[in-house]
């Protein structure tokens, strides 16, 4: 079956920096997503990888190694508005998007 | 950028009424659209997808009687929770595909259904 894991939650620092990890297992590949989604608001677009490397944008910088089926979403300089849920998601070879739980990200002063 | 509408964003119902939610791609059209629904601390959970004027595909265990969707124009379509009961009340969220797009989708902005 298709798989994507995160971790449920993690606890950071407010100016410091956090990396939500992601490893999937899906039928074909067709880029990965990384979402951020606020309590009761739809998610939001953050990044997308299709190949291997870093894509840098802002504080946030996603990378992706397609050999280690992994992913990561780098958040630097946290601010409180940071806390939500980041969510994972790879594009099948149907074009569907597989979710994963999300990781709630908590930010603390 | 691309904006999807959803409307309404908020709808509490009686047992056994039936609630259409719409999505519209405001500047764009969507060949593909698709519904999910996420359950409190859950992730997003694909319902179905639909292409303009062919019915939709529905995921395995979402009954397609219950849940109609109808994808009528390239900017709109149309989600019916028929004879809702309080087991349907979740966040139902739609998202669409620009045509050719493949690796793009746009969410909207979500309904919350809450059914009494």
């Amino acid at each position: 079956g298709q798989n994507i894991d995160q971790p449920t939650e993690m606890t950071a620092t407010e100016g410091a920096i956090v990396q939500i990890n992601c490893t999937y297992q899906t039928s074909g590949f067709n880029g990965l997503f990384w979402y951020q989604q606020h309590a009761g608001e739809a998610p939001t677009f953050l990044s997308y990888n299709v190949l291997d490397g870093l894509e840098e944008k802002g504080r946030f910088s996603s990378f992706l190694s397609r050999s280690k089926v992994y992913s990561y979403l780098l958040l630097k300089e946290l601010q409180m508005k940071d806390s939500a849920s980041y969510l994972c998601a790879v594009m099948d070879s149907n074009y569907q998007l597989i979710w994963g739980a999300g990781t709630k990200l908590i930010i603390k002063p | 950028g691309a904006v999807v509408s959803q409307h309404p964003s908020w709808v509490i119902c009686k047992s056994g009424t039936s609630v259409k939610i719409e999505c519209r791609s405001l500047d764009f059209q969507a060949t593909t659209m698709f519904w999910y629904r996420q359950f409190p601390k859950q992730s997003l959970m694909l319902m179905a997808t639909s292409n303009e004027g062919s019915k939709a595909t529905y995921e395995q265990g979402v009954e397609k009687d219950k849940f109609l969707i109808n994808h009528a124009s390239l900017t709109l379509s149309t989600l019916t929770v028929t004879s809702a009961h309080p087991e349907d009340s979740s966040f139902y969220i739609c998202s669409a595909r620009p045509g050719g797009e493949w690796e793009t989708q746009y969410f909207g902005p979500g309904t919350r259904l809450l059914v009494l």
